[in-house]
């Protein structure tokens, strides 16, 4: 199993660009989840997905747009890139709702630059 | 809402020394916690869980940690440090019966010094 993929690894935007982060996993995970990381900050969750078809606002979704049309794949839209999204992006999937808790599989990570 | 609170964002010790990372979190009902590791460059691991049962639990690489209801906190600790610990922690809270949303700590970053 390749996990949680994520692609690309670094990217530099002007403001105003748009570009698509893509995420997939290949372990039959129904949530799916986008946070973005800055220093000191821990992550913050940007949105989520509980299945195909189904996505919800987390703490930080404004500027970011996200779909789930299958069960692996959860890209995350940027639509007028801003200083203030350059971030390091991470995808993770879980297995929710079945176990109990939610043991989270993270992806390696993008990061991108806004200039 | 629930709340997790890591004391201090870097915490330096020498190699061969204890290791001590301190979580407290805030909920009105018992939750499931979590210690996660990044190590540069890298996405996040899970280190180790709490769900049920025994209140201390063990992870990878060494790691241990202890729920302790009564200070609401789940502590990180590993007896003896070694260089390839050098990573940032970050504590991790889920409600049970919740939103199976995970809220995380700003991390701490470590440092093992030879």
């Amino acid at each position: 199993n390749a996990g949680v993929t994520q692609t690309p690894k670094f990217r530099i935007l002007k403001i105003g660009q748009s570009m698509t982060l893509q995420c997939a996993q290949d372990m039959n995970h129904n949530y799916m989840y986008w946070y973005r990381q800055d220093p000191g900050m821990g992550l913050k969750l940007i949105y989520y997905s509980v299945g195909a078809g189904i996505t919800d606002k987390g703490e930080v979704p404004n500027g970011y747009n996200v779909s789930r049309s299958t069960t692996e794949d959860f890209p995350l839209r940027l639509e007028l890139a801003a200083p203030s999204q350059t971030s390091v992006y991470f995808c993770a999937s879980s297995f929710a709702g079945g176990i109990g808790y939610n043991e989270q599989f993270f992806g390696p990570g993008t990061r991108l630059t806004v200039l | 809402a629930q709340s997790v609170t890591q004391l201090g964002s870097h915490v330096s010790v020498s190699e061969g020394a204890l290791v001590l990372l301190r979580c407290n979190y805030s909920s009105s009902v018992p939750p499931y916690l979590f210690w996660y590791v990044q190590y540069p460059n890298q996405g996040l691991q899970l280190l180790l869980k709490y769900t049920t049962g025994a209140t201390l639990v063990k992870g990878i690489n060494g790691f241990e940690a202890e729920f302790k209801k009564s200070e609401t906190s789940f502590h990180l600790t590993k007896p003896s440090a070694h260089m390839s610990d050098a990573a940032e922690y970050f504590c991790a809270v889920e409600i049970q019966g919740g939103s199976e949303k995970l809220v995380f700590g700003k991390g701490t970053k470590l440092t093992v010094n030879p």
